[in-house]
């Protein structure tokens, strides 16, 4: 079957703009997770979904980070005010129950110019 | 809080080569261990895990043993191929979050 799909797979855009990177997960997935991959910062998880709600946001760095998901299925990632240190590869997994295998989408790599 | 340290690479091996990428965590509770594996130009894939002390993940002839009493999770395999060249990092999730908590990753280059 198909697995996580995100989009855009590359997104530049210049400093001070709004992005929203989108998630689409497993069809049945009732959890979703987003993590960022970046040079200085390795693997850092920013936030966690199951169903609609999201139990776990400790991971977003700053308020300028917010993250929503409708249906219980795609979910959204936006970064107002982008800042050249918001530059990394934002990845999406999802997973069938809670604390089941997480399963990666190929990621959106953002460029903050 | 917890956390994941795997050795600094990168690992540069001669095919058929024997390889050692070591993972310690510190974790409160019973953590799931993980090894995760990015291939040059893909996403992260699960290699193999282990839920509990004492179970052994394995995967691809990849295996890795959940050390309680070391509290590590060190990735081996007998006899590395080109095709193993890749980017390895070890993850812990934690129960009560769910949230995946990785290591830097090892880079592993395997030359003909």
């Amino acid at each position: 079957g198909a697995g996580v799909s995100q989009s855009p797979s590359n997104k530049v855009t210049e400093k001070g703009k709004d992005v929203e990177l989108r998630c689409d997960p497993i069809s049945g997935h009732t959890a979703l997770y987003w993590y960022r991959q970046s040079l200085g910062q390795g693997l850092e998880f920013l936030i966690y979904f199951q169903g609609n709600s999201a139990p776990d946001k400790s991971g977003l760095p700053s308020d300028r980070f917010s993250a929503e998901r409708t249906g219980g299925s795609v979910s959204t990632l936006t970064i107002q005010r982008t800042q050249q240190e918001d530059s990394a590869v934002y990845l999406c997994a999802s997973s069938y129950l809670e604390g089941y295998e997480q399963y990666f989408g190929p990621g959106t790599r953002l460029t903050v110019t | 809080g917890n956390s994941v340290t795997q050795m600094e690479g990168p690992v540069t091996l001669s095919e058929e080569a024997f390889l050692t990428i070591n993972c310690t965590y510190t974790a409160t509770g019973y953590p799931s261990l993980f090894w995760y594996v990015q291939y040059p130009g893909e996403g992260l894939q699960l290699l193999l895990k282990a839920t509990k002390a004492d179970d052994k993940g394995s995967n691809k002839g990849f295996e890795a043993t959940y050390r309680k009493e070391t509290t590590s999770f060190h990735l081996e395999k007998g006899s590395v191929q080109v095709s193993d060249s890749a980017v390895y990092f070890c993850a812990l999730s934690d129960r009560a979050t769910n949230k995946l908590i990785f290591g830097t990753g090892t880079l592993l280059a395997v030359q003909p």
